[in-house]
């Protein structure tokens, strides 16, 4: 069974440029998640897809950032213009639909973006 | 104050040494605590996870949770080198599925 899969790994742009991240999600899974880790902080919770519906999207920091999951597969998380605050490692993580209570994400290994 | 604390360390411990990592918790609601291992440049992957007080063992792995105290601990016995990684603990509620987690604590192991 493929992983979580996450491109680019690591994206370098200039502050105000566009970036645009995608997170292959495990086939049959239904709920799809971003998370980010900003350097000495904490991993958080960004959102929450259930197919192509967002369920939770209390955790995006601001309206430059657009997550979307077209037709309930892969999903991209666009930022835009991006700040230098941006920077981090972003998670993507999927469930099995059904999964109820303890939250049993597989991640994918994480896009870091720099922005300088 | 936040909701998990947990020590970022680091740890280091000669191998085949007993490990103990903890975390604390704030938010009485939390239902179910996680215990995830991140390598480096890999995403974190579950190592185990608990709804209730008391331990879980798999291996050389035990959680083990005390809600009367809201703290939360892994113990690794017979430490390798390749559990040498960041150990990340998280909480969680009902149906709420915002993982809330500690920083990590980083552990090396040293042969």
């Amino acid at each position: 069974e493929a992983g979580v899969t996450q491109f680019p790994s690591h994206s370098v742009i200039e502050k105000g440029q566009t970036v645009t991240l995608r997170c292959d999600p495990i086939s049959g899974h239904d709920n799809l998640y971003w998370y980010r880790r900003v350097m000495g902080k904490e991993i958080k919770f960004l959102l929450h897809f259930v197919k192509e519906s967002k369920q939770d999207e209390s955790g995006m920091p601001n309206n430059r950032f657009l997550a979307e999951r077209t037709g309930g597969t892969y999903s991209t998380l666009k930022v835009q213009p991006a700040e230098l605050e941006d920077s981090g490692v972003y998670f993507c993580a999927s469930s099995h639909p059904g999964t109820t209570g303890a939250n049993v994400l597989t991640f994918g290994a994480g896009s870091r973006l720099t922005v300088l | 104050q936040k909701e998990v604390e947990q020590d970022p360390g680091p740890l280091s411990v000669p191998e085949g040494a007993i490990v103990s990592l903890n975390c604390t918790y704030s938010n009485s609601a939390f239902q179910y605590f996680m215990w995830y291992r991140q390598y480096s440049r890999k995403g974190p992957e579950l190592l185990m996870y608990t709804y209730s007080s008391g331990n879980k063992e798999d291996g050389r792995f035990t959680a083990q949770v005390d809600k009367s105290s809201k703290y939360i601990s892994l113990f690794i016995r017979d430490s390798q080198p390749s559990d040498s990684a960041t150990y990340l603990c998280g909480a969680g509620a009902g149906n709420n599925r915002k993982l809330i987690w500690g920083l990590g604590t980083s552990l090396a192991v040293n042969p």
